[in-house]
Parts: C-alpha cells; structure tokens; sequence
C-alpha cells in the first residue's frame, strides 16, 4: 500500500524557518518525482515545490522560490522542505504527493499523505 | 501565468447528474485532472487525462474537455459525493502545477 507520512509541521513565528519531512512506502521512491502542495485554511490547493527522481531537477512556485528548498534522501524515502523567512501567508496545510509524469502531457498527483500544519504567526 | 476557473459552488440532488466546469485558455489542449477533497481530508485523484479513472473510482465519474472549458461530471449523485473538487493541469511552460480555485458540490 503506498503511503506518504508528513511531520514537521509547528506554529512559527514570522521571519522564521522550519524543515517538513515526507516518510513514503509501499512504492519504489526513488522511481518518482514528488511534490509539495499547500492549502491555506478554508482555501483552496496550490502546487509549491517538485523534485526530479535523482534530485537534478527542482522547481518552485513564485511565492516561495528563493524561501524554499525542496530535496529529497532516497535511502531513507524522504522528501522535505526546508522553510525560511516563513510569512503569515505560508500559513497552511502542506501535502506530499507522489507525482506520475506522463511527458508531454505534464504531471498530475496520484497519491497524497494526510498534511502537516504550519502556522506563522505574524 | 495559466489560469483555471471553476464556479464555487454546484447544489444538485441525489440521483441527478452533476456537472462541475473548469475553465481555462485552449484547455482542450491541456491534460486536465480531477480531485475529490472531502472535509478533514486528502484530495482524492477521481479523473486524469481528461477521462481516464483511477482503479476505485467509479463508472459515475466522467469528464469531457472543449474549446475553453474542461467538464467533470458525476452522475446517479450519491450523499457520498458531496465534497470540494478541484481541477489541475500542469504548465509545461513554466513546470509548474496549476488548480483550479475548487468547487464545492453539495448533494441536496
């Protein structure tokens, strides 16, 4: 069964940093890109952050691009997400995905984990 | 950047046809996919490429895409469908994710 365990998540104060980790299993890890995708309270989802299968290749969302840094350690099927300089609008539930990228039609998530809560107080 | 539209809110009653919409520039162009997000939940994958669905989801789900507007449509609507659903494409422009801003379906 794949899964895909979030932790990490606190309630931080603006300005400040906190690092997301991602447990997944049931599958071959490092045969996938994965993702970050966020949703703020009662808001809907925004895509944040991927990585290639080798690490080689990340991308961000404008909003965290330069704040966030996505990686990934295939001998332990983790992915995270180190967050700096953190503003009350990053304020959200974050979900690891498991990402199936069928060229040339582009990426969609076929597994989610439950979310992990981070709170930034302003 | 592209954009996607959905109407926040569809009511239907059980046992009709719901449709929800997604717009979006030359979408028939696009790969568009559908989540099913119940309430404490993880969204669900229902549809990819357009109409293709996951093992588990049933025969209920379709979903259609012309023009500007990609179309998921859940019919013989059950109280279990009531949830917020969101579409998604990917930008291979900028390799990013996109969704759409979600619709809440509420079974009447």
């Amino acid at each position: 069964e794949v899964q895909l365990v979030e932790s990490g998540g606190d309630l931080v104060q603006s300005g400040g940093s906190l690092r997301l980790s991602c447990e997944a299993s049931g599958f071959t890890f490092n045969n996938f890109w994965v993702s970050w995708v966020r949703q703020a309270p009662g808001k809907g989802l925004e895509w944040v952050a991927n990585m290639k299968q080798d690490g080689s290749e990340k991308y961000y969302v404008d909003s965290v691009r330069g704040r966030f840094t996505i990686s990934r350690d295939n001998v332990k099927n983790s992915l995270y997400l180190e967050m700096t300089s953190l503003r009350a609008e990053d304020t959200a539930i974050y979900y690891c995905a498991r990402e199936r990228r069928p060229l040339p039609t582009g990426s969609f998530f076929d597994y989610w984990g439950r979310g992990t809560l981070v709170t930034v107080s302003s | 950047s592209y954009v996607l539209t959905q109407p926040p809110s569809v009511s239907v009653a059980p046992g009709e046809t719901a449709s929800i919409t997604c717009g979006g520039s030359n979408i028939r162009f696009q790969s568009v996919h559908w989540y099913q997000q119940k309430p404490g939940q993880a969204p669900v994958l229902v549809l990819c490429h357009d109409d293709d669905r996951p093992s588990g989801i049933p025969e209920r789900f379709s979903g259609s895409s012309s023009g500007n507007t990609a179309t998921l449509t859940i019919s013989r609507l059950e109280a279990g469908d009531e949830a917020d659903y969101y579409c998604q494409v990917w930008d291979n422009n900028r390799d990013l994710g996109v969704f759409g801003g979600g619709t809440k379906l509420t079974v009447l």
